[in-house]
């Protein structure tokens, strides 16, 4: 049993340049989500879905799309990053009012 | 926004007791969250709590008051694994995906 599983663990962009993050669970969780974390910020949420085929801005969801077209996958994409998307991302998955399981994160550095 | 309350950092003893505190806007509340967090890994549960009162497992314990907006982690006999970052989140309205996180509170335990 994986849990949560985020690839990749690091990458470096140019500004620009796009990439997609893939979170995968294998925990049957209806509910799965993305936050970036950053010093002095706290985890804030980006996107959000509450069910395949269903998806939801956060707080701070400028710069990114999200698709969840199967239940365990959830992906994040930057179309063209920028620096100040620069961060921690963690995927977290959950069912109804329980705790959200996180993903080992992934660190990503733009340019 | 939901305004999510906790002090940035707290240094304790071996041994003693520390309460970290937070405070959430009431309007919407669903319940509270408590996370820990080491540095470079990903935030795991600590508590949730639904009721008022007070929750207690093993050396934590947490406690909250809807009305008074207002809850606390409670570290007893402190080791030196337990310096680490404490998240407070909350859950807001009818839709899961409405959880707030606090920007965390770092513990440090000294010998």
């Amino acid at each position: 049993n994986a849990g949560v599983t985020q690839t990749p663990k690091f990458r470096v962009l140019k500004t620009g340049q796009s990439m997609t993050l893939l979170c995968a669970q294998d925990m049957n969780h209806e509910y799965m989500y993305w936050y970036r974390q950053d010093p002095g910020m706290g985890l804030r949420l980006i996107h959000y879905s509450v069910g395949e085929g269903t998806t939801a801005k956060g707080e701070v969801p400028d710069g990114y799309n999200v698709s969840r077209l199967k239940k365990q996958n959830f992906l994040l994409g930057l179309e063209s990053a920028a620096p100040s998307q620069t961060s921690v991302y963690f995927c977290a998955s959950t069912y109804q009012n329980s705790p959200l399981h996180f993903g080992n994160g992934t660190r990503l550095t733009v340019t | 926004g939901q305004n999510i309350d906790q002090p940035t950092e707290m240094t304790a003893t071996e041994g003693a007791i520390v309460q970290i505190n937070c405070t959430y806007q009431t309007s919407g509340f669903n319940g509270l969250f408590w996370y820990q967090q080491h540095a470079g890994e990903a935030p795991t549960f600590l508590s949730y709590n639904v009721l008022d009162g007070l929750e207690e497992k093993g050396r934590f314990s947490s406690f909250l008051s809807r009305s008074k907006g207002y809850s606390y982690l409670l570290l007893k006999e402190l080791q030196m694994k337990d310096s680490a970052s404490y998240l407070c989140a909350a859950a807001y309205g009818g839709s899961q995906g409405n959880l707030i996180f606090g920007k965390g509170t770092k513990l440090s335990v000294k010998p």
